[in-house]
């Protein structure tokens, strides 16, 4: 069946730090990927999204590459602030079905000043 | 405020109740989806309603059950609660039935259930 396995937080970084957080999926079919973001105490947002292979998505500074040859879809940003701190799902959703998103167990990314 | 709302915030019940999560989606869309947030499953989709009828089913034990009424918003049931019920529930909602990448969800605050 379709996973999503993403590296194991907490990610702790200081300010201005690059972020880098892993994740990788299985997919019966071709799937469209996405990043969703959790500020504390409130529901999910989308964060950005990629339909196809080699398409970058990007929002608020973040980026991630669709990487079929290597079933990838790392989240990256160059410079965090402390507002970034939050838990980051890496998702995907096959189409020809429902469409439900499969999510990762998450990341927690902790910003210190 | 991702317009999507969701009541209560919080709830506390005790084992082998029957609870009641009420959903309103955002204005205009017509598929709701429930998805239950826990620390040992992460995040699992539930059930999907569009326009009243049930379009997609998830891992939604029998003792769940959930409905979605003509001014579209959705009821989700829990009944015979067991400790291993407590969790976040999330909604979220989207404009048309899924089935494509365009059809962006919204989620809700959630709401936090603990059985005691």
């Amino acid at each position: 069946g379709d996973s999503v396995t993403q590296m194991e937080g907490p990610v702790t970084l200081s300010e201005e730090a690059f972020l880098t957080i892993n994740c990788t999926y299985t997919a019966t079919g071709y799937p469209s990927l996405f990043w969703y973001v959790q500020y504390p105490g409130e529901g999910l947002q989308l964060l950005l999204k990629a339909t196809k292979a080699d398409d970058k998505g990007s929002n608020k500074g973040f980026e991630a590459t669709y990487r079929k040859e290597t079933t990838s879809f790392h989240l990256e940003k160059g410079s965090v602030q402390v507002s970034d701190s939050a838990v980051y799902f890496c998702a995907l959703a096959v189409s020809g079905g429902s469409y439900i998103p499969t999510f990762g167990r998450g990341t927690s990314l902790i910003v210190h000043p | 405020d991702s317009g999507v709302t969701q009541t209560p915030k919080h709830l506390i019940t005790a084992t082998g109740q029957r609870v009641t999560l009420r959903c309103s989606p955002r204005s205009g869309d017509l598929s709701v989806y429930w998805y239950q947030q826990s620390l040992d499953q992460g995040l699992q989709f539930l059930i999907q309603y569009y326009n009243g009828e049930e379009r997609a089913k998830g891992n939604i034990l029998e003792r769940f059950s959930a409905q979605q009424f003509p001014d579209l918003h959705s009821e989700l049931n829990l009944s015979s609660l067991e400790l291993g019920d407590s969790a976040l529930y999330f909604c979220a909602s989207s404009p048309l039935a899924g089935g494509s990448s365009t059809d962006t969800q919204y989620f809700g605050p959630g709401t936090r259930l603990t059985v005691l």
